[in-house]
């Protein structure tokens, strides 16, 4: 059964970089058959798509992000990555990672990390 | 602001069916693309609920139950129980957006 586990820091200064890492474990980050996601859910509210990355290498951003972003993976560790700079108190927020079945458009979300919480804050 | 909206809470009794709406447009669920739903209790995780608009994951009870007309999707619960009580957000493909996106989620109360 797969499982999938977010590690990072959980406070980061504003303007500075927030890196993350999602550890996959019981299946192979390799597998042609997913993609590999981040998702993050602001204190309270909705949840908001960040990215997606393939096991090659193909990525595809969130526009709204995009310019802040970098997702990368590491099949060797059976790892997946996520980088997001110029960080403001808007970016704190839970980080979710999550593995993606089926083709984007018809694309859902099995199974979830258990979030990490991030606090931007001087 | 979501993509797709969700009201923002719906209440039933045990033992009621409740059904709560996720409404979209033509880029997204009018489109065609598949609508999932998630259910996320307190404090964990989401989880899927229902995939490609009508389709239960393993082990997912048939109480849940998800439709989709037009631009709008639906999920129905019935024989509404005390652990149901979540938020339950849906998730779609939008096209202007070229990524996923979600509605802002429904919070459900079991009176």
């Amino acid at each position: 059964q797969v499982q999938l586990q977010e590690s990072g820091p959980g406070l980061v200064k504003p303007s500075q970089t927030l890196s993350l890492t999602c550890t996959v474990s019981g299946g192979s980050i390799s597998s042609d058959n997913y993609y590999w996601t981040w998702i993050r859910q602001h204190p309270g509210k909705g949840l908001e798509w960040i990215a997606y990355i393939y096991y090659t290498g193909r990525t595809y951003y969130n526009p709204s992000l995009n310019s802040r972003l970098t997702i990368s993976v590491d099949t060797s560790k059976n790892q997946f990555s996520l980088n997001l700079g110029s960080l403001t108190a808007a970016d704190t927020a839970v980080y979710f990672c999550a593995r993606v079945h089926d083709s984007p458009y018809s694309a859902r979300f099995d199974p979830w990390g258990q979030g990490t919480l991030v606090t931007v804050s001087s | 602001q979501s993509v797709l909206t969700q009201p923002p809470s719906v209440s039933g009794a045990p033992g009621q069916r409740v059904t709560m709406s996720c409404t979209g447009s033509s880029s997204n669920i009018g489109a065609g693309y598949d609508v999932q739903w998630y259910q996320q209790l307190p404090g964990t995780a989401p989880k899927l609920l229902i995939y490609g608009n009508t389709n239960r994951p393993s082990g997912v009870p048939d109480r849940f139950s998800g439709s989709k007309s037009g631009t709008s999707a639906s999920l129905a619960i019935t024989g509404l129980q005390d652990e149901d009580e979540a938020a339950y957000y849906c998730q779609s493909y939008d096209s202007s957006l070229s990524g996923w996106v979600f509605g802002g989620g429904t919070k459900l109360t079991v009176l």
